[in-house]
């Protein structure tokens, strides 16, 4: 069974405007972190935000944040005021570290276009 | 501080070749981990070395091995290359010690894009 669900294989948004990427995970674990990641075409994975699963409040990284909903199993990102250079492939991934230690589990990934 | 190093960049092999590739990581990061990205598979996990042993290894044939070096450097070596063995291979560093925490994060290199003809 897939770990990360990402159901979005693209999307176009307009520079300036705010998007939001989905991912839904499966886990059995209690403690997990989920993470994403930016992969712009050089093919360089860049972090961009983390979210543990007993943090209180949702994380926020500049204009990335990510909304997390624990009972739902989503973490979905949130990006703020689109650039051009936000043009990439974004990947939701977890780390398991009671059964799957040492891996990051990654979803299919989102590729975002930003139009001028 | 330099990022994590891999070479070559673009590698063209034939079937039943074997290529080596090499990943230098982060000053300082000792845990190496080595991941396939293909369009059909997407990412998945080959493996992860911590001073030089091996303490994970994703669902890959034997044809797929490593190495980590006293220095933290690694190798990745593929024998017998298949055509499905067409992929870019990332190779990403992390600070873990111990067993890792939820929040320990993955710096990646830029890849090695590996073509089999």
């Amino acid at each position: 069974a897939q770990k990360i669900t990402q159901t979005q294989p693209g999307m176009f948004v307009q520079e300036k405007e705010a998007v939001t990427l989905d991912c839904t995970y499966d886990t059995s674990d209690q403690s997990y972190g989920l993470f994403w990641y930016k992969q712009p075409s050089s093919g360089e994975m860049i972090f961009l935000i983390y979210q543990g699963s007993y943090d209180e409040q949702n994380a926020t990284e500049g204009r990335y944040s990510l909304n997390f909903q624990k009972a739902r199993k989503s973490a979905n990102l949130v990006i703020s005021a689109s650039q051009l250079g936000d043009s990439a492939m974004y990947f939701c991934a977890m780390r398991e570290p009671l059964s799957n230690d040492y891996k990051l589990s990654f979803g299919a990934g989102t590729t975002v276009t930003v139009r001028a | 501080k330099a990022g994590v190093t891999q070479t070559p960049r673009y590698l063209i092999k034939t079937r039943g070749q074997q290529v080596t590739l090499s990943c230098s990581p982060i000053s300082g990061h000792r845990s190496v981990s080595w991941y396939q990205q293909t369009p059909g598979q997407g990412l998945q996990f080959l493996f992860e070395y911590f001073s030089e042993t091996q303490r994970n290894k994703g669902n890959f044939p034997g044809r797929f091995s490593g190495r980590q070096f006293s220095n933290s450097r690694s190798e990745m070596n593929v024998s017998t290359l298949e055509l499905g063995d067409s992929a870019l291979y990332l190779c990403a560093s992390s600070l873990a010690g111990g067993k890792m925490g939820t929040n320990e994060k993955l710096f990646f290199g830029s890849g090695t894009q590996l073509s089999v003809l």
